[in-house]
């Protein structure tokens, strides 16, 4: 699986859009990019997943670079409920292995 | 979306002692279940991958005597801690996925160890 970088931790403000970015530059064609989040104490939730193009669904959108080397995940109007940590993970999706390798993720704290 | 649930939510034990954590799918079955632990401020590390039917897949590190692992139906998988010693307390998570799923996994809440 492609290594990922985010950012350690970002802070915005309720109701405002969330931006988190996430580096894969190492990233091959055939690996998606999924995120999960995980508030603290809880297990892992998926939030959303692509490959080359931008996708949304109800919880956020992914924003994919042409040349797929980065990515944003973006929560458009936060809350308090949204402060988790979040992960970017690059991966093939099919295949025998498919256990998720985590990164260190980026601690978004939403702020009242 | 899917449903895992993992029980005890939280267990305080006795070093020496051995603790059982299970793992199930509620409303799908689990060909495949991952077990995950983590230590305070710090990510997932995977334990190991357990197939129904056969023998659990450890990651490097782990111990298989240690930590067994059984997954007798496609609902159910348990992890056993034996002989708990107190740098064995963390959070450990399991995940299932269908043998139909391509996109995601689905994750448990996660059983709190602590070893006294």
């Amino acid at each position: 699986d492609a290594k990922t970088t985010q950012p350690p931790s970002m802070d915005c403000a309720e109701g405002r859009a969330a931006n988190l970015p996430c580096n894969h530059s190492t990233i091959s064609g055939n690996e998606y990019v999924y995120w999960y989040r995980q508030i603290h104490s809880q297990g892992p939730q998926y939030i959303i997943h692509g490959l080359k193009n931008n996708e949304t669904n109800e919880m956020a959108s992914l924003i994919i670079t042409e040349d797929r080397k980065s990515s944003t995940l973006i929560l458009p109007h936060a809350t308090l409920r949204d402060t988790a940590v979040y992960y970017c993970i690059v991966r093939v999706p099919s295949g025998s292995a498919r256990q998720l390798t985590f990164g260190s993720g980026t601690q978004l704290t939403v702020l009242p | 979306g899917a449903v895992v649930s993992q029980h005890p939510s939280w267990v305080i034990c006795k070093s020496g002692t051995s603790v059982k954590i299970e793992c199930r799918s509620l409303d799908f079955q689990a060909t495949t279940m991952f077990w995950y632990r983590q230590f305070p401020k710090q990510s997932l590390m995977l334990m190991a991958t357990s197939n129904e039917g056969s023998k659990a897949t450890y990651e490097q590190g782990v111990e298989k005597d240690k930590f067994l692992i059984n997954h007798a139906s496609l609902t159910l998988s348990t992890l056993t801690v034996t002989s708990a010693h107190p740098e064995d307390s963390s959070f450990y998570i399991c995940s299932a996925i269908t043998s139909s799923s391509y996109n995601e996994q689905f994750f448990g809440p996660g059983t709190r160890l602590t070893v006294l």
